[in-house]
């Protein structure tokens, strides 16, 4: 199992432009995470998933952010427009039982 | 509310010395309290859970009641432990997230 994937690895944008993060989690896993990590935050929960349903976004640091999952073995994340300010690392992870699996993470640059 | 405070941001230590990484909890209820631990450039990944009263890579971690706290111990640090610590609270396996503390950035020295 290679694990929660994530894609891109490294996305560089330019301030105003749409970025997409996709988040693939371990096949049976039912809960889906999304975090960003940041020097000054530390690691945010932004929204989660249970059986695809959006549980909790109260995280979502405004409207310029939007989660979906459309299905059991996809989720997306997106930013538009995207800011400087979004600069961090975009975690996403899956749960089965008591134990989150991360996958590598997106770092996001917004120039 | 639940809280997780961890209030070293960076602890260094030398190379076999104990080292200590302090977590603090707040939570009405019986929380399930976790380790997790990021390498350099690697993805998180669960260190250690207090149900299960292991050792791992050396490191214990006894969950406190009384002082509501989940304080990671090691008693001789070795260089490879540098890295990103996060205690981490749940609420119960029913109720879906994690509760991050904000992270310790331990450094061994040689």
């Amino acid at each position: 199992d290679a694990g929660v994937i994530q894609s891109p690895r490294h996305e560089v944008t330019e301030m105003g432009q749409e970025v997409t993060l996709r988040c693939k989690p371990i096949s049976g896993h039912d809960y889906l995470f999304w975090y960003r990590q940041t020097m000054m935050r530390g690691l945010e929960l932004l929204i989660y998933f249970n059986n695809n349903v959006p549980i909790d976004d109260s995280g979502m640091p405004e409207d310029r952010f939007s989660a979906k999952m459309p299905n059991a073995s996809f989720s997306t994340l997106k930013i538009q427009p995207s800011e400087p300010r979004d600069s961090a690392v975009y975690f996403c992870a899956s749960r089965i039982t008591d134990t989150q699996y991360f996958g590598p993470g997106t770092r996001l640059t917004v120039l | 509310a639940q809280r997780v405070t961890q209030p070293e941001k960076l602890l260094s230590v030398f190379k076999g010395a104990p080292v200590e990484l302090k977590c603090n909890y707040s939570y009405s209820g019986s929380p399930e309290l976790f380790w997790y631990v990021q390498y350099s450039r690697q993805r998180l990944q669960l260190l250690l859970r207090h149900i299960s009263r292991e050792s791992i890579k050396g490191f214990t971690a006894d969950l406190n009641k009384g002082e509501t706290s989940f304080h990671l111990k090691k008693p001789f640090a070795q260089e490879e432990d540098s890295a990103m610590y996060y205690c981490a609270l749940s609420r119960g396996s029913t109720l879906g997230r994690l509760y991050f503390g904000r992270g310790t950035q331990l450094t061994v020295w040689p």
